[in-house]
């Protein structure tokens, strides 16, 4: 069945980059998507990619696929306090209309 | 306010009770899932409906019951409530097409005691 794994948590510095990084076993992957939740809160989406893109830029954050590698990162640029939060990476395949997540990044963003 | 709502946010009760979780959408979406998170946040897919018929239930145990009385609610009954059904329970919906971004509701947090 499908996986997807992620690094539990990341700890940077306020004005630094992070970079979270998850990792997906099914090859039929159509789309990828990085969800964030802050404490309390709900899954809200951030972004997504479709399978056939290499990378995805959207205000501070970049999405990179690398297929072969079932391999997705997504950077935010000049970190926030505001961004500290859980990041989800999902990923739903063809014909199947639940996502798959990962288990989760917790950010920390230190001043 | 264009969303998915969920009501109750909290709920607490005994072992052994029956309740029920609202989820209600506005966004004219066609699908609609009920999604468990846990303790240690996984989140897994339970159910999905599209068009009031349901057309994903994953190994869930039959205490859990989805109800789709319209393309915009689905609601969540659980029967003879255990410790382990603890957690939190988030409604999305989604618009049909291949991207099917999915809108998350604010969790119900279930509590039993």
């Amino acid at each position: 069945g499908e996986d997807v794994e992620q690094s539990l948590f990341l700890s940077v510095r306020e004005g630094d980059s992070s970079v979270i990084n998850c990792t997906y076993t099914d090859s039929s992957s159509t789309y990828l998507y990085w969800y964030k939740q802050e404490p309390g809160a709900g899954l809200q989406l951030l972004t997504y990619i479709f399978s056939n893109m290499d990378m995805k830029q959207d205000q501070r954050l970049t999405v990179l696929l690398n297929k072969k590698d079932k391999h997705l990162s997504l950077r935010i640029a000049d970190t926030q306090t505001g961004d500290s939060a859980i990041y989800f990476c999902a990923e739903r395949d063809t014909g199947r209309r639940a996502l798959t997540f990962g288990s989760g990044t917790r950010l920390q963003v230190q001043p | 306010d264009t969303a998915v709502s969920q009501t109750p946010k909290y709920l607490v009760t005994q072992m052994g009770n029956d309740k029920s979780i609202k989820c209600e959408q506005n966004l004219g979406h066609d699908t609609m899932y009920w999604y468990k998170q846990d303790s240690k946040k996984f989140l897994k897919i339970m159910f999905s409906y599209n068009n009031k018929e349901l057309i994903i239930n994953e190994t869930v145990p039959n205490r859990f019951s989805p109800k789709s009385p319209d393309k915009a609610h689905l609601n969540l009954h659980i029967n003879s409530l255990e410790l382990g059904d603890s957690a939190v329970y988030f409604c999305a919906s989604s618009q049909d097409g291949a991207r099917n971004e999915q809108f998350f509701g604010p969790g119900t947090r279930l509590t039993v005691l």
